[in-house]
């Protein structure tokens, strides 16, 4: 049973315009969640994360929402840039465990 | 500092052989964990090790296996090998429980394909 949804398995965005990626989750523990980038033959690299108490975080163009009450999470990217173009996953955490739990992910394209 | 690495970076085998994966952490970080990547299902978690010590398992049958060293190197074990072995096998490191930031570091990853 996934705990962590990416509905969109793929998103097309004009280069200046605004990304933005879904996220949702079941599990009322997660206390944790995170956003990795993957490009091809690399492992997932980790981009910005949020704790349950805050509803924003934001660094640079990236910012991510959670909104705990639908279980919602978004990353948001402005401006894009082709160089962002890769897939994208969400991840949660409980409390006091280290282990993740993805989304599978959602493929960003950013045409120039 | 060096990232976490993994070797091999691919690996052929034929079912019913078993196949052990390695990984070496960020200096510094104690704890691995071992990702399973598959088309159909996405990354999902194997086990984590700390100090040498399985903390957390996934759900993945017995014929997955890991274990950790004194150096905090780490290696996983698949034996009997099936064609839905084949993955990308993630290896990610932190620093360990203590971080509450829950931020895992990936390596690239070892490419097995089950023939």
């Amino acid at each position: 049973d996934q705990q962590v949804k990416q509905n969109s398995p793929s998103l097309s965005v004009q280069e200046g315009r605004i990304s933005i990626l879904n996220c949702d989750y079941t599990n009322s523990m997660f206390d944790y969640f995170l956003w990795y980038k993957k490009y091809p033959a690399e492992g997932p690299t980790f981009l910005i994360s949020i704790s349950s108490i805050k509803d924003k975080n934001e660094d640079g163009r990236f910012t991510v929402f959670l909104n705990k009450s639908a279980k919602h999470l978004s990353l948001h990217i402005v401006p894009s840039q082709p160089g962002d173009s890769a897939v994208y996953f969400c991840a949660a955490s409980d409390t006091g465990a280290n282990n993740l739990f993805f989304g599978t992910g959602t493929r960003l394209t950013v045409i120039p | 500092k060096a990232g976490v690495t993994q070797t091999p970076r691919y690996l052929i085998k034929t079912r019913g052989q078993q196949v052990t994966l390695s990984c070496s952490p960020i200096s510094g970080h104690r704890s691995v964990s071992w990702y399973q990547q598959t088309p159909g299902q996405g990354l999902q978690f194997l086990f984590e090790y700390f100090s040498e010590t399985q903390r957390n398992k996934g759900n993945f049958p017995g014929r997955f296996s890991g274990r950790q060293f004194s150096n905090s190197r780490s290696e996983m074990n698949v034996s009997t090998l099936e064609l839905g072995d084949s993955a990308l096998y993630l290896c990610a490191s932190s620093t360990g429980p203590q971080d509450l930031s829950y931020e895992q570091y990936f390596g690239p990853g070892t490419r097995l394909t089950v023939t």
